[in-house]
């Protein structure tokens, strides 16, 4: 099975922009992969934030968007809030499975 | 709005078969527009998905829990249920039902979560 890796934690201070990636095993990661963003706050549900890389829903706040960098899925957050503070999971779809990666947690500070 | 609401027992003994049932409110379950997912967490853990299913037929079994998982639907009560047979304490985790539309909107629908502990 794939093992899909995210940075342990990050920091950003408040205004600041800061950039989560997840990379895979299998090498690099691709539209095909179909990366979905999820975000948790302590004791919460996670909410999707992010799908297929780069798509929105309409509770994605403006300074939230996804992308490809460097052969990994990236979330970038720009212009940090003291909400942002969360776990962000990274999902990525292989053929015949579905991988999370183990989380980011984001501390803005 | 689709909700979903998954049930069952919160304590399971050692090698006994976990079922745990998610009830679908706000549409039918029968439809090829998503798959029916679970996922879990251990406490104080990350995410791990553990299998989906399409009412087309469209298995993915987690490779890691493949050989103890079957997920099935009953349209009678809109209703889809796991279970995970020959628990251990590393099964204890909070069980999450999921929808993962397949039509290209990205939804993904979760239910609130149920911890399950496994204790003698």
């Amino acid at each position: 099975q794939a093992v899909v890796t995210q940075e342990p934690s990050l920091t950003v201070s408040p205004g600041g922009t800061v950039t989560l990636t997840c990379g895979s095993s299998t090498g690099a990661v691709t539209s095909g992969h179909y990366p979905y963003w999820f975000q948790q706050k302590p004791g919460q549900v996670p909410r999707t934030l992010i799908f297929d890389t780069s798509n929105k829903y309409s509770w994605t706040p403006t300074r939230i968007s996804g992308s490809l960098l460097g052969g990994k899925a990236a979330l970038t957050l720009s212009g940090a809030q003291p909400e942002d503070e969360a776990v962000y999971y990274c999902l990525l779809y292989y053929n015949a499975d579905r991988v999370f990666g183990g989380g980011t947690t984001l501390t803005v500070l | 709005q689709l909700q979903l609401q998954e049930s069952g027992p919160g304590l399971v003994k050692p090698s006994e078969t976990l079922s745990l049932p998610c009830s679908v409110s706000g549409g039918f379950i029968n439809t090829n527009r998503f798959f029916w997912v679970w996922i879990r967490q251990p406490p104080g853990k990350g995410l791990e998905w553990i299998g989906s299913v399409h009412y087309s037929g469209t298995i993915h079994y987690s490779p890691s829990l493949r050989n103890r998982i079957t997920i099935s639907g009953d349209m009678s009560k809109n209703q889809f249920s796991l279970k995970l047979s020959s628990v251990t304490a590393a099964d204890m985790a909070i069980y999450y039902c999921a929808l993962n539309y397949d039509d290209g909107s990205g939804r993904f629908y979760w239910g609130q979560g149920t911890l399950v502990t496994v204790s003698s």
